[in-house]
């Protein structure tokens, strides 16, 4: 069957670590793939999106990793503040399904002082 | 100006009742969704539109019912409703279909059902 799983667990950093969330999947050939950041009583909002033909891309200071073969998705946050805090979602594109944008199970990170 | 805007944000309601979420974008966007998200925060796609025709339906039972009027507007309406069914609602937006565009999400509606 078809999955996108997240870390389920919380995820505690210290202010100024870096944030590693990890998205994995099992029996999907994406397109491409984009982060969420949704913040308690909101709605998600588009962070990233990176395409299968890509390795990595960057934006201030949030990177997200690629990589078809293992069928993984890393999203990192680089010197996180508070102000991180929140769940953070990945969401695939399969190929062939060009409308249709699944979302993964959801990481709540915490960043604390 | 709220981009996508859903009302109402709260709604409680007793088992058995018929209900109706409304959902207004103002990008322009030619595709709109409906996604329920669980307890456990999992984030659902129910429907899709897009210029007003039906181009995803999950297995989603019969008595959710989308309607588009246009394609600015998306509404849910659900019928018999059913413990299961307490969840919150997010209406979502998107450039144009086939494209990699961003979702752009609702603020959510909260369905109680007691």
């Amino acid at each position: 069957s078809q999955k996108i799983e997240q870390n389920s667990e919380a995820l505690n950093i210290q202010e100024g670590k870096t944030a590693t969330l990890t998205c994995n999947y099992t029996n999907y050939s994406p397109a491409y793939l984009q982060w969420y950041r949704q913040d308690p009583g909101r709605g998600p909002v588009f962070l990233l999106l990176i395409r299968e033909n890509e390795k990595e891309k960057r934006k201030e200071r949030l990177k997200v990793t690629f990589d078809t073969t293992l069928k993984q998705s890393l999203f990192h946050i680089t010197a996180s503040q508070p102000a991180d805090s929140a769940t953070y979602l990945c969401a695939l594109v399969h190929t062939g399904t060009a409308s249709k944008l699944t979302f993964g199970t959801g990481t709540r990170l915490q960043v604390t002082l | 100006d709220t981009a996508v805007s859903q009302t109402p944000k709260y709604l409680v309601t007793q088992m058995g009742n018929d209900k109706s979420i409304k959902c207004e974008q103002n990008l322009g966007h030619d595709t709109m969704y409906w996604y329920k998200q669980d307890s456990k925060k999992f984030l659902k796609i129910m429907f899709s539109y897009n210029n007003k025709e039906l181009i995803i339906n999950e297995t989603v039972p019969n008595r959710f019912s989308p309607k588009s009027p246009d394609k600015a507007h998306l509404n849910l309406h659900i019928n018999s409703l059913e413990l299961g069914d307490s969840a919150v609602y997010f209406c979502a937006s998107r450039g144009l279909a086939g494209t990699e565009g961003e979702l752009f999400f609702g603020e959510g509606s909260r369905l109680t059902v007691l």
